[in-house]
């Protein structure tokens, strides 16, 4: 079974800096997907940024980037020029790349921007 | 306008009833999904569909019952055998394989026990 481990329940971050939110998984696949997703005050689960684990090349969305480190099996979410509205809880998720796949999610990191 | 349409946004139940959350969508996507999510926790599979009349359960499917006799709709019954139902509940849905990898959630429904 997959198991995705976030170890910063909370974090802050001063408007217009940057911060990096940590996500680690437990997998034997070689083919799966990673994501981050953003769950605000509102509840709806936004997806942030998607990685194919067999792409090297690091995705990125604007002002998010992440830091895949497959061999670690590590995903880090960087956010910069942080904005007020970022502020939410962020969540880790994985899904295996072969049908009937689910994600499977992190506890979430509780990120506040102060101003 | 395309999207997870989750109904009623706020619910409540009276100890030892069944209610029943409504999920539609109409992006023609085939897999879709409930989830369960408690205060300050991660989200929970409750149950999943990859096609029409074909579920599974998830890791918390005691109490807890569905049906997918349409393509758009996967409706989740919680039972009176769910000893804690208050939470909040998203339901999600994913195109096939071939078109997308990607899944995404509706605007979720709480449920409150009274």
């Amino acid at each position: 079974a997959q198991t995705v481990t976030q170890s910063q329940p909370e974090m802050s971050v001063q408007e217009a800096e940057t911060v990096t939110l940590s996500c680690t998984y437990d997998t034997s696949e070689s083919n799966y997907y990673l994501f981050w997703y953003k769950q605000p005050p509102s509840r709806q689960m936004i997806l942030v940024i998607r990685q194919e684990a067999y792409k090297q090349q690091n995705a990125t969305e604007n002002r998010f980037s992440v830091n895949f480190q497959k061999a670690a099996k590590s995903f880090s979410l960087k956010i910069s020029d942080s904005q007020l509205g970022d502020t939410a809880m962020y969540f880790c998720a994985f899904m295996k790349g072969t049908s009937g796949s689910r994600l499977t999610f992190g506890e979430g990191t509780q990120l506040t921007v102060n101003p | 306008d395309g999207g997870i349409t989750q109904s009623p946004k706020y619910l409540f139940r009276k100890e030892g009833q069944n209610v029943t959350l409504s999920c539609e969508q109409n992006l023609n996507h085939d897999a879709m999904y409930w989830y369960r999510q408690d205060p300050g926790q991660g989200l929970r599979l409750i149950y999943y569909s990859q096609i029409v009349n074909d579920f599974q359960k998830g890791d918390i499917a005691e109490g807890y019952s569905v049906s997918r006799e349409k393509k758009e709709s996967f409706p989740l019954t919680v039972t009176s055998a769910q000893k804690n139902p208050t939470a909040f509940y998203l339901c999600a849905s994913r195109p096939d394989r071939a078109t997308g990898n990607t899944i995404y959630f509706g605007e979720g429904s709480w449920l409150t026990v009274v």
